[in-house]
């Protein structure tokens, strides 16, 4: 298995401007987990899904953020409109969901400057 | 609010010697505890787990405590080598949910 996959692996843009982040988990994995992390605030958590729906967005942000997950193979996390402050990486990660050692499995990243 | 604290930002040790890294929590009664070893341009990779009714966990060179009473996991690299150098991050969770929360990291050098 390739693993988690996130694209693009650099983003940078303009204040304002939306941005797109994808991410594949590993086939077969039920929960899938976005991440930021910078190195004020260390690795949180944005918002997660079980079997494709989101369970606990608490870590938003602001309604700037949004994360959907059409199917069990793919997730976008949306910032719009973006800003400064948003820079960062951007982590995805999937689990088996509730196995019994429950590790995250993360991709590479996103990172992400907002001009 | 849950508050996760490891030791320092940052810990050198000299190649050989055992490294150990500590991770308290507050404010949460975690069933489980997870470490997680981050190299620099990439995500973090699962090492070990350890129970809230274990006392120790090994693997390999690496060794974990986790004392509930205390609110606290060591965890230890024994006959550290370079390639050891990382960020080290403790991740706490509970029985059915799947989230975890993280620490902030500590970040080992390794000194040949």
């Amino acid at each position: 298995d390739a693993g988690v996959i996130q694209s693009p692996r650099h983003e940078v843009t303009e204040m304002g401007q939306e941005v797109t982040l994808r991410c594949k988990p590993i086939s077969g994995h039920n929960s899938l987990f976005w991440y930021r992390q910078t190195m004020m605030r260390g690795l949180e958590l944005l918002i997660y899904f079980n079997n494709n729906v989101p369970i606990d967005d608490s870590g938003m942000p602001e309604d700037r953020f949004s994360a959907k997950m059409p199917n069990a193979s793919f997730s976008t996390l949306k910032i719009q409109p973006s800003e400064p402050r948003d820079s960062a990486v951007y982590f995805c990660a999937s689990s088996h969901g509730g196995g019994d050692r429950n590790e995250q499995f993360f991709g590479p990243g996103t990172r992400l400057t907002v001009l | 609010s849950q508050k996760i604290e490891q030791n320092s930002e940052a810990l050198n040790i000299q190649e050989g010697k055992t490294a150990t890294l500590t991770c308290n929590y507050t404010n949460y009664s975690p069933a489980y505890l997870q470490w997680y070893r981050q190299d620099p341009g990439r995500g973090p990779v699962f090492l070990l787990l350890i129970r809230e009714n274990e006392k120790e966990k090994r693997k390999e060179r690496l060794k974990v405590t986790f004392d509930t009473t205390l609110k606290q996991s060591l965890f230890h690299i024994t006959a550290s080598q370079p390639a050891d150098s990382a960020t080290y991050l403790c991740a706490l969770g509970q029985t059915g949910a799947n989230n975890l929360f993280f620490g902030t990291g500590t970040r080992l050098t390794v000194i040949p």
